[in-house]
């Protein structure tokens, strides 16, 4: 189906363990975006892509790896996990950095 | 970096007009507004989006005074399913350009009750 999926939609894993979160969108939107959102927060940028091999930082990058290799596929790796990233996870796609961002169904993360 | 304030949350009642008011006090020349709405464990969703004055679609309006360091999202006659999180989301390019920044308020609650 078309559209924008995550996976897993749940994961609970132990501080110091590396976790992916895997992101694909099937419209061929050049921007994918990743953020966190936590109670008294809102939504927080991680990281950003604006194409294939090209990433940038945003708001809260820190403990996060990103990588695009391929237009469709941008994962999120946690390399070491800690209590303070627990959260839930929300990527996103658009046509262009302004443009209506569409939102995954989101993968809530807990680290023990 | 602009900073984006939002009530926390709001009641209303089915039927009535609703107004959310987000602060953006630092907000950059080349910084648009949007907004989203979020229901429980689902990703946040476009409602509408503008630079400045109104915009109106066939959901919401969205006014931007002529300071643009405030917005307010109007929500006609509500309805039981308007109940959400509504968010406001400042962004535009950066200088140079590089991009720039965008950041969500905190979110307001809005619940609607019959």
């Amino acid at each position: 189906d078309a559209g924008i999926t995550q996976s897993p939609r749940y994961k609970i894993t132990e501080t110091g363990r590396q976790v992916t979160l895997m992101c694909h969108q099937t419209w061929s939107h050049s921007y994918m975006f990743w953020y966190r959102q936590d109670l008294g927060h809102g939504l927080r940028l991680i990281y950003y892509s604006a194409a294939a091999d090209i990433t940038d930082k945003g708001e809260v990058p820190d403990g996060y790896v990103v990588s695009r290799s391929k237009t469709e596929n941008f994962p999120l790796t946690l390399e070491s996990a800690t209590r303070s990233q627990t959260s839930v996870y929300f990527c996103a796609s658009s046509v262009s950095w302004l443009d209506e961002q569409f939102f995954g169904p989101g993968t809530r993360l807990t680290v023990l | 970096l602009a900073k984006t304030t939002q009530p926390i949350s709001m009641d209303s009642y089915e039927g009535q007009e609703v107004n959310i008011t987000c602060s953006h006090n630092n907000i950059a020349t080349n910084d648009y507004i949007t907004w989203y709405q979020q229901f429980p464990s689902q990703g946040p969703r476009f409602i509408i989006q503008g630079y400045k004055t109104k915009v109106t679609n066939e959901v919401a309006s969205l006014f931007i005074p002529a300071d643009r360091k405030s917005s307010t999202l109007s929500l006609p006659r509500v309805s039981l399913s308007d109940t959400a999180v509504y968010y406001c989301l400042v962004g535009g390019p950066g200088d140079g350009g590089s991009q720039g920044n965008l950041i969500f308020g905190k979110g307001t609650k809005l619940s609607v009750k019959p």
